[in-house]
């Protein structure tokens, strides 16, 4: 069975230009997760799906970052403009199920962002 | 406010010398406890868990971790390392309702032949 895959693995592009991550969840896995990893610090939360709805984006750092889940299956993130300090390592992670005791999360390798 | 606090950025161990990462947390409710494993090119792997029950956890390849409540801890030790085990290992902590993980900064392992 495939794991949760993340597009692209590296990412350079320059100030202002706009990125699109995509994670391909783990096949029947309703919720879907992402974090980022800001150089040197910690994992930090943005947002959780169930299906395709929003759970909760309370961790999304601004306007400038959309995530969608088209029906549910992969999702993606996309950054516009992007800046400086955005970035960081961009992980996905996906469940069967919501809670931490009746279920594991699996993570992606996540997506290295650079912008210059 | 909730957080992790792994103090050591980096850990050089000789290989077959005993590892204990450090993990303290501030965090409200019952914490659900965590730790995983980044090693180079690869995603985040579970290493073990903690819910409740018994503080002595054991996990995969060879690794265990002991909640303490007393002291907010959750160390993460392996009595002989493998130079296979160089990698970077996060703690977490989260409740029961979602995979919301707050996180430690991760600590790096390195690994003397």
């Amino acid at each position: 069975e495939a794991g949760v895959t993340q597009f692209p693995s590296h990412s350079v592009i320059e100030k202002g230009q706009t990125v699109t991550l995509r994670c391909d969840p783990i096949s029947g896995h309703d919720n879907l997760y992402w974090y980022r990893r800001v150089m040197g610090k910690e994992i930090k939360f943005l947002l959780h799906f169930v299906k395709e709805s929003k759970q909760d984006e309370s961790g999304m750092p601004n306007n400038r970052f959309l995530a969608e889940r088209t029906g549910g299956t992969y999702s993606t993130l996309k950054v516009q403009p992007a800046e400086l300090e955005d970035s960081g390592v961009y992980f996905c992670a996906s469940s069967q199920y919501r809670g931490l005791g009746s279920t594991e999360a699996f993570f992606g390798q996540g997506t290295r962002l650079t912008v210059v | 406010a909730q957080s992790v606090t792994q103090p050591d950025i980096h850990i050089t161990v000789s290989e077959g010398a005993s590892l204990e990462l450090r993990c303290n947390y501030s965090y409200g409710a019952t914490p659900y406890l965590f730790w995983y494993v980044q090693s180079p090119g690869q995603g985040l792997q579970l290493l073990l868990k903690y819910f409740s029950g018994d503080t002595l956890v054991q996990g995969i390849k060879g690794f265990e971790a002991e909640f303490k409540r007393s002291q907010s801890s959750f160390n993460l030790r392996k009595p002989s390392v493998h130079w296979s085990d160089a990698a970077e290992y996060f703690c977490a902590v989260g409740e029961d309702s979602n995979y919301q993980l707050i996180w430690g900064a991760g600590t790096k392992l390195i690994i003397k032949p």
